[in-house]
């Protein structure tokens, strides 16, 4: 069975410092990776994946995520966070055709 | 990516009536799609797999007779909340995948029982 682990529920970043967003895993198998993000009252945006290539996965708007199997994370990065990235971020994975298994999720707020 | 529509978008209704909610996949065919709930500041929590042209396979703790799901075509699935009540006020998203592992999901439905 997979599980995901996202350490904080709410991080507070200022605008223009390093966003961390940390996620930890668990599969006996190789496990597909994914990071969402959700603004209020919308569905959910892909913002990249890892998929057995890469380990440095780049995403949309300036993310990107590591996948470390020797740590079983895949931690959510970005350089400089903006205001428009204040939303509420989830980690999830999944193998082959299985269902989508989701972190608890992790609200950032991004302060002027 | 690929579009994945949910309709509506919110819908009030009230106590003891039935609410349809819509999942299509607008530019694939989905044999599978998922109906997932989130109920506020919490994660997402998958209520059931949709297959096309056969049963729908529930969670466990989930009323297949209140959450009766339709996936009559390959674009397709319907979430009907059957008599609804308060408790059932919630926010419903869909997913579907066109191929591999990657999921798009729908707009979400804010649904408010009163």
């Amino acid at each position: 069975a997979q599980s995901v682990t996202q350490l904080g529920s709410h991080v507070s970043v200022s605008e223009g410092a390093l966003v961390l967003l940390r996620c930890n895993y668990s599969s006996s198998v190789p496990p597909y990776l994914f990071w969402y993000v959700q603004y209020p009252n919308q569905g959910l945006q892909l913002l990249l994946k890892y998929t057995s290539a890469a380990t440095l996965v780049k995403g949309i708007n300036g993310f990107e995520a590591e996948f470390k199997k020797s740590e079983t994370s895949f931690h959510l990065t970005k350089p400089s966070a903006h205001m428009s990235d204040a939303a509420e971020y989830f980690c999830a994975v999944t193998v082959s055709q299985g269902n989508l298994i989701f972190g608890k999720g992790t609200k950032l707020s991004v302060k002027p | 990516g690929a579009v994945v529509s949910q309709h509506p978008s919110w819908v009030i209704c009230k106590s003891g009536t039935s609410v349809k909610i819509e999942c299509r996949s607008l530019d694939f065919q989905a044999t599978t799609m998922f109906w997932y709930r989130q109920f506020p500041k919490q994660s997402l929590m998958l209520m059931a797999t949709s297959n096309e042209g056969s049963k729908a396979t529930y969670e466990q703790g989930v009323e297949k007779d209140k959450f009766l799901i339709n996936h009559a075509s390959l674009t397709l699935s319907t979430l009907t909340v059957t008599s609804a009540h308060p408790e059932d006020s919630s926010f419903y998203i869909c997913s579907a995948r066109p191929g591999g592992v990657e999921a798009f999901f729908g707009q979400g439905t804010r649904l408010t029982v009163v």
